[in-house]
């Protein structure tokens, strides 16, 4: 039972273009909502997030965008460059009464970005 | 100054062997978790320690026994190793929920396990 969905397992893009990167999820519990990049041989890197309450967070040249109806977020690079290329994985996080979140990842994309 | 730091970085070993994984971060955090990368790439957390304390513990197998010595190490041990153990083991640690309604976590270069 896949909560976070990447349907897209690999994404093309020419440097300098715009890279949109698609996720989907099911669990209406979930209310905050990130982005990793993981280079080959090394652990993920945090990107970029948003919590439920936004629809859009900018970060540079990155952007979230959140549609809770559709239950859909998007990862906007632009421009996008040579090194943007990694798998970039979406993850996503309930309330948790505790004191640690369990983040639940989808299977990720890799971004490959051409000269 | 890595700030989550993993060893050993590849480990090969024969089924029915004991290993452990050690973890270490210098980023001052009280949490502390351990993830699975399957063959399919999907990345699933098998645990979660807070300040040396267990906080969650997802379905598995009780070969697998995690150990926090302090909060800035979480230690992985593995008893008994079979075939379908071998997958890359993250580390990762975060802020305290408690302190900041959510929180990012940051995660070690991983190890990749493989069981012959």
């Amino acid at each position: 039972d896949q909560q976070v969905k990447q349907n897209s397992p690999s994404l093309s893009v020419q440097e300098g273009r715009i890279s949109i990167l698609n996720c989907d999820y099911t669990n209406s519990m979930f209310d905050y909502f990130l982005w990793y990049k993981k280079y080959p041989a090394e652990g993920p890197t945090f990107l970029i997030s948003i919590s439920s309450i936004k629809d859009k967070n900018e970060d540079g040249r990155f952007t979230v965008f959140l549609n809770k109806s559709a239950k859909h977020l998007s990862l906007h690079i632009v421009p996008s460059q040579p090194g943007d290329s990694a798998v970039y994985f979406c993850a996503a996080s309930a309330p948790t009464p505790g004191t640690a979140s369990k983040l639940t990842f989808g299977t990720g994309t890799r971004l490959q970005v051409t000269l | 100054d890595t700030a989550v730091s993993q060893t050993p970085k590849y480990l090969v070993t024969q089924m029915g062997n004991d290993k452990s994984i050690k973890c270490e971060q210098n980023l001052g955090h009280d949490t502390m978790y351990w993830y699975k990368q399957d063959s399919k790439k999907f990345l699933k957390i098998m645990f979660s320690y807070n300040n040396k304390e267990l906080i969650i513990n997802e379905t598995v197998p009780n070969r697998f026994s995690p150990k926090s010595p302090d909060k800035a190490h979480l230690n992985l041990h593995i008893n008994s190793l079979e075939l379908g153990d071998s997958a890359v083991y993250f580390c990762a640690s975060s802020q305290e929920l408690s302190r900041r309604r959510y929180n990012e976590q940051f995660f070690g270069p991983g190890t990749r396990l493989t069981v012959l």
